[in-house]
């Protein structure tokens, strides 16, 4: 176990649907991070939060939207998605941003199926 | 465009020997550079980082070098275990923290 842990492991839903991804680090980081990893692809930095602040978006579609309300907890609330969002996606969190020296420690991510 | 590759998708080797696994970029000045392992349904680990001022890392079975000059890393595993398969990853950091990740490469070691 890495200390990031992440709910749900697997979700299924329409592209009517609104839900929730959770995450939640228990490593008393300052950073937080959600990764989208498709097949065949390298993982795409979605957002990055440090301090309960969003510092990075990177050009992620607005049907995705995140949320920290602490730095121990990070959403991914997902609404109308596409089939060519199904993917895995991996929250991880760091010590701090701006140290390029510290590692990333990645939860078991959501694997997300959009029908 | 910053672009990072590693080399072949797929790499398959005798158990006992030594995988060697390569990350090439460009377009990018790193300051430091990460190697990560990742097991099907699981999130990817931390395994070795590099300096852009150090030449080699080494941890257990695991060494690491980095020449900024040709822009590459390799990545060794020596005296190579069927428990070594999995998929590995290497990651370019800024002194920012901004980290951009290659596509992996996925190592088999047969017994």
């Amino acid at each position: 176990e890495t200390g990031v842990t992440q709910t749900p492991r697997h979700l299924v839903m329409g592209m009517t649907n609104k839900k929730s991804l959770k995450c939640e680090q228990h490593l008393g980081h300052n950073a937080m991070y959600w990764y989208k990893q498709s097949a065949k692809k390298p993982l795409e930095l979605m957002f990055v939060y440090s301090l309960e602040e969003r510092v990075e978006n990177n050009s992620v579609p607005s049907r995705f939207s995140p949320e920290c309300p602490n730095s121990s907890h990070l959403f991914l609330h997902l609404h109308t998605l596409q089939p060519e969002d199904s993917a895995l996606y991996l929250c991880a969190s760091s010590q701090a941003l701006g140290q390029g020296y510290n590692e990333q420690f990645f939860g078991p991510g959501t694997r997300l199926t959009v029908l | 465009s910053q672009k990072i590759e590693q080399n072949s998708e797929a790499l398959n080797i005798q158990e006992g020997k030594t995988a060697t696994l390569t990350c090439n970029y460009t377009n990018y000045s790193p300051a430091y550079l990460q190697w990560y392992r990742q097991d099907p349904g699981r999130g990817p680990v931390f395994l070795l980082l590099i300096r852009e001022n150090e030449k080699e890392k080494r941890k257990e079975r695991l060494k690491v070098t980095f020449d900024t000059t040709l822009k590459q890393s390799l990545f060794h595993i020596t005296a190579s275990q069927p428990a070594d398969s999995a998929t590995y990853l290497c990651a370019l950091n800024t002194n920012a923290g901004k980290s951009t990740f290659g596509d992996g490469t996925t190592l088999t070691v047969k017994p």
